[in-house]
């Protein structure tokens, strides 16, 4: 079975200042995907972005980026320029596509708190 | 409008009670899901649907039942709700046979069973 492990439960981090988030996942597939959401004290889920596995080079979107070792089986979050509105749980999360599965599963969150 | 849309969004309910928690959504997606999330534990997949001939057990469906009611509708059932499934449960979509296309939740049903 496929699983996401979130090493770090709390984080915290400067205004301005950037932090990195760790997952790892585990999984025999070769294709699949990886989303970072974020969760805000409203509870929405927000997808922040996604990486293809078959694709080597990192997403980003504006301040977030990704470093994905498909080998290590690593995704880590990075947040540049933190701002206090990034305060919010963050979930890593994977998607297999073979075998007809398509279970989406999650890690168990990093709580991000930006401090002024 | 938003295109998730969960009902209740707060239910308080009694031990032993019946409880049906209602998802419907406006994207066209096929695939729907069921997660309860629980402090420290992350989202955890209670039943998902392909279709509505196509119903799947996650890894938490012990003491839950689901219905899909048609495409756009997908309903979780507590037969008799116990104090432990106290948590926030989210219902999410997705597109069809594109692995990649992420998941949109609802905003979420905080069910507390006292």
């Amino acid at each position: 079975a496929q699983t996401v492990t979130q090493s770090q439960p709390e984080m915290s981090v400067q205004e301005a200042e950037t932090v990195t988030l760790s997952c790892t996942y585990d999984t025999s597939e070769n294709n699949y995907y990886l989303f970072w959401y974020k969760q805000p004290p409203s509870r929405q889920m927000i997808l922040v972005i996604r990486q293809e596995a078959y694709k080597q080079q990192n997403a980003t979107e504006n301040r977030f980026s990704v470093n994905f070792q498909k080998a290590a089986k690593s995704f880590s979050l990075k947040i540049s320029d933190s701002q206090l509105g990034d305060t919010a749980m963050y979930f890593c999360a994977f998607i297999d596509t073979q075998g007809g599965s398509e279970k989406l599963v999650f890690g168990k969150g990093t709580k991000l708190t930006v401090n002024p | 409008d938003a295109d998730v849309t969960q009902t209740p969004r707060n239910r308080i309910t009694k031990t032993g009670k019946r409880i049906m928690l209602e998802c419907s959504q406006t994207k066209g997606h096929d695939r729907m899901y069921w997660y309860r999330q629980d402090p420290g534990l992350g989202l955890r997949l209670i039943y998902y649907s392909f279709d509505v001939k196509d119903i799947n057990k996650g890894e938490i469906s012990d003491g839950y039942s689901v219905s899909r009611q048609a495409q756009a509708k997908f309903s979780l059932s507590l037969e008799s709700a116990i104090p432990n499934q106290t948590a926030l449960y989210f219902c999410a979509t997705r597109a069809t046979g594109q692995g990649g296309t992420e998941a949109f939740f609802g905003q979420g049903t905080r069910l507390t069973v006292v």
